[in-house]
């Protein structure tokens, strides 16, 4: 059973880059046919799709933060990480890594809150 | 975008009666392969969104057959044959028919 866990900083500093990483387990990143995401939630706020990476490197990303995301995958370490520059109170937020197969979200990381605060 | 919009916002129900949300696309969510990209997840409280419903009307592994989904084009309904305290929490419906995929804003169920 494939598991999914992020990790990374809980407080960013505004104006700096936000660092996440999801560990794959139970499951080998390189298998294909999963795209590996990136997803938050805003407190108290819905879902909103940042982004994902097939292990081949391609990658598809939100218009609205194509800017400022960077999604890469280590499959020497069954990982996949998430780089969001420039942020702002804004990004503050719970992300999750998620698994997507054949148009849904299948699998899903705990997932982690940052909170972006001087 | 797509935007997804639901409702109702929040739903108070009794223990073994049923509830229903509904989902409307601004766009078709047919594709050209005769697939329709309709998704629906529950989060519970505490937790991530968990996969119930694919493509419109089919079952992810393990969840209950009082979920049910149905519908076409740009109008979706889930409904939850005999409502249990467990079902408790945020109900969302998603499209992937086109990038950026998009959630519906969410509606809440709660125990009477």
């Amino acid at each position: 059973q494939v598991q999914l866990q992020e990790s990374g900083p809980g407080l960013v500093k505004p104006s700096q880059t936000l660092s996440l990483t999801c560990t794959v387990s139970g499951g080998s990143i390189s298998s294909g046919g999963y795209y590996w995401s990136w997803i938050r939630q805003h407190p108290g706020k819905g879902l909103e799709w940042i982004g994902y990476i097939y292990y081949s490197g391609s990658t598809y990303y939100n218009p609205s933060l194509k800017s400022r995301v960077t999604i890469s995958v280590d499959t020497s370490k069954n990982q996949f990480s998430l780089k969001l520059s420039s942020v702002t109170a804004a990004d503050t937020a719970v992300y999750y890594c998620a698994s997507y197969e054949g148009g849904a979200f299948d699998i899903w990381g705990q997932g982690t809150m940052v909170t972006v605060s001087s | 975008d797509i935007v997804m919009t639901q409702t109702p916002l929040s739903l108070s129900v009794t223990p073994g009666q049923p509830a229903s949300i509904s989902c409307k696309s601004s766009q078709s969510l047919l594709h050209s392969d005769g697939k329709t990209y309709l998704y629906w997840y529950l989060q519970k409280p505490g937790q991530p969104p968990q996969l119930l419903i694919y493509e419109v009307s089919n079952r992810f592994s393990g969840v209950p057959d009082r979920f049910s989904g149905s519908g076409s084009g740009t109008d979706f309904t889930l409904k939850i044959s005999r409502v249990e305290a467990e079902d408790v929490g945020v109900y969302y419906c998603m499209q992937s028919i086109q990038l950026p995929h998009t959630f519906g804003g969410g509606t809440k169920v709660e125990i009477k």
